[in-house]
């Protein structure tokens, strides 16, 4: 299997910081990467998929970048509801791998 | 609007099978290139992808647990199922079904059911 090592596992910022968060793969996934947001109590949200490619109804802020094996999710000046738990998703099979998820807490 | 949710016992004794389902509406399960998973997350930890189903049956299993996994699908009913067999402490978990695109990206996801194995 894929492995996927996300980093880091948290980070303090503030409204108005940028913000980048990475994963690398274990092997080319090529861009079979996609990037999750997680508030407490709710189910993930899909932000990015296809290593950059915007989903609907998510706000420009959020970019994701990279292929083969480094990606990076980019949140350009951090808004106060962008404060949750972000991992990505990789994989060149048919199941996938979480990264271990980062935490981003109000500094 | 495409709707996923999740359902079954909350609570399954140690070394007892779990057993959920995951209801589709919206649009049928049969749809050509889309795949359904489970994802569980236990209670303050990550997230782990535990298997996927085509509608044609064909399945694949995180090899962590795949020795203890049965994931199937229900066309009639237009669902999907897991179960998961000599359940410990260890699989108290939310469990979540979501659609799997050909991206791998997952979404939607249904809101997820907490099961907590204890005696």
């Amino acid at each position: 299997d894929t492995q996927v090592t996300q980093s880091p596992s948290s980070l303090s910022a503030s409204v108005g910081d940028r913000v980048i968060i990475t994963c690398r793969a274990s092997e080319n996934i090529h861009s079979y990467l996609n990037w999750y947001q997680q508030i407490p109590g709710r189910a993930p949200k899909l932000l990015i998929y296809g290593a950059s490619r915007l989903q609907s109804g998510v706000p420009s802020r959020f970019s994701g970048s990279g292929s083969g094996t480094e990606f990076t999710l980019t949140i350009d000046s951090l808004q106060p509801e962008d404060f949750a738990t972000y991992y990505c998703l990789g994989s060149y099979s048919a199941l996938g791998t979480f990264g271990q998820g980062t935490k981003v807490e109000m500094k | 609007q495409l709707q996923l949710q999740e359902s079954g016992p909350g609570l399954v004794k140690p070394s007892e099978t779990l057993s959920l389902s995951c209801t589709v509406s919206g649009d049928s399960i049969s749809s050509t290139s889309f795949y359904w998973a489970w994802i569980r997350q236990p209670p303050g930890k990550g997230l782990e992808w535990i298997g996927s189903i085509y509608y044609t049956g064909s399945t694949f299993y995180t090899s962590s647990l795949k020795s203890r996994v049965t994931i199937s699908v229900d066309l009639s009913k237009n669902q999907f199922s897991l179960k998961m067999i000599a359940v410990t402490a260890a699989d108290t978990a939310i469990y979540f079904c979501a659609r799997r695109d050909p991206m791998l990206a997952l979404d939607p996801w249904g809101q997820g059911t907490l099961v907590t194995v204890s005696s």
